[in-house]
């Protein structure tokens, strides 16, 4: 039973224009939500994160959003450009420490120049 | 400013044999944890600590041992390997002290093929 879920393995976009990944959960004791970019061969690096008090938070060309009551979250990224090609993943936890993380299936985005 | 150090980077392993997967963090973090990467899966967590001392099971422990003596290192025992742990390993690190809705930090991973 997955408790987070990523329902696109995969997404192309065109440089310059938006990419919206999405992301839903079924855990209501939930708080803290993170991205987290992956290149093939190398660990994740955060990206942004987002605590339940919130419904948005900005960090340059990338926003995140959540929705609690649908339990769904999307990261935005404005312009997107061919260095974002990666998999993108989703991950949540229940204190924000950054501990314990449950993670997504991941989405590969691809943008194409 | 090394991060998070995993060493192999890769290991081919005979079913049975047994093996440690090392991880190092030099950030003075208190929480660290080891996660698993299958194909088409996001990552699951094997254990994690909370300090020098504690640690507990996570979403898929079987198989696996773990120890915390010091602050700095967490290493992952796999006492018989078997196919089904071939996987990408994980080691991560965070910490409280960098403030509140703080992020784990990763290694580079290691690549485990059992045989």
């Amino acid at each position: 039973d997955q408790q987070v879920k990523q329902n696109s393995p995969s997404l192309s976009v065109q440089e310059g224009r938006i990419s919206i990944l999405n992301c839903d959960y079924t855990n209501s004791m939930f708080d803290y939500f993170l991205w987290y970019k992956k290149y093939p061969a190398e660990g994740p690096t955060f990206l942004i994160s987002i605590s339940s008090i919130k419904d948005k938070n900005e960090d340059g060309r990338f926003t995140v959003f959540l929705n609690k009551s649908a339990k769904h979250l999307s990261l935005h990224i404005v312009p997107s450009q061919p260095g974002d090609s990666a998999v993108y993943f989703c991950a949540a936890s229940e204190d924000n420490a950054g501990n314990m993380l449950t993670f997504g299936g991941g989405t590969r985005l691809m943008v194409k120049p | 400013n090394a991060g998070v150090t995993q060493t192999p980077k890769f290991q081919v392993l005979k079913t049975g044999q047994s093996m440690t997967l090392q991880c190092a963090q030099d950030m003075n973090h208190e929480y660290m944890s080891w996660y698993r990467q299958d194909p088409g899966m996001g990552l699951r967590l094997i254990h994690y600590s909370v300090g020098a001392g504690i640690t507990d099971q996570g979403e898929v422990p079987n198989g696996y041992n773990v120890s915390r003596s010091t602050t700095e290192d967490f290493p992952l025992r796999l006492l018989s390997a078997a196919p089904s742990q071939t996987s990408v390993y994980f080691c991560a690190s965070s910490s409280l002290y960098r403030g509140w809705n703080t992020e784990a930090f990763f290694g580079q991973g290691t690549r485990l093929t059992v045989v």
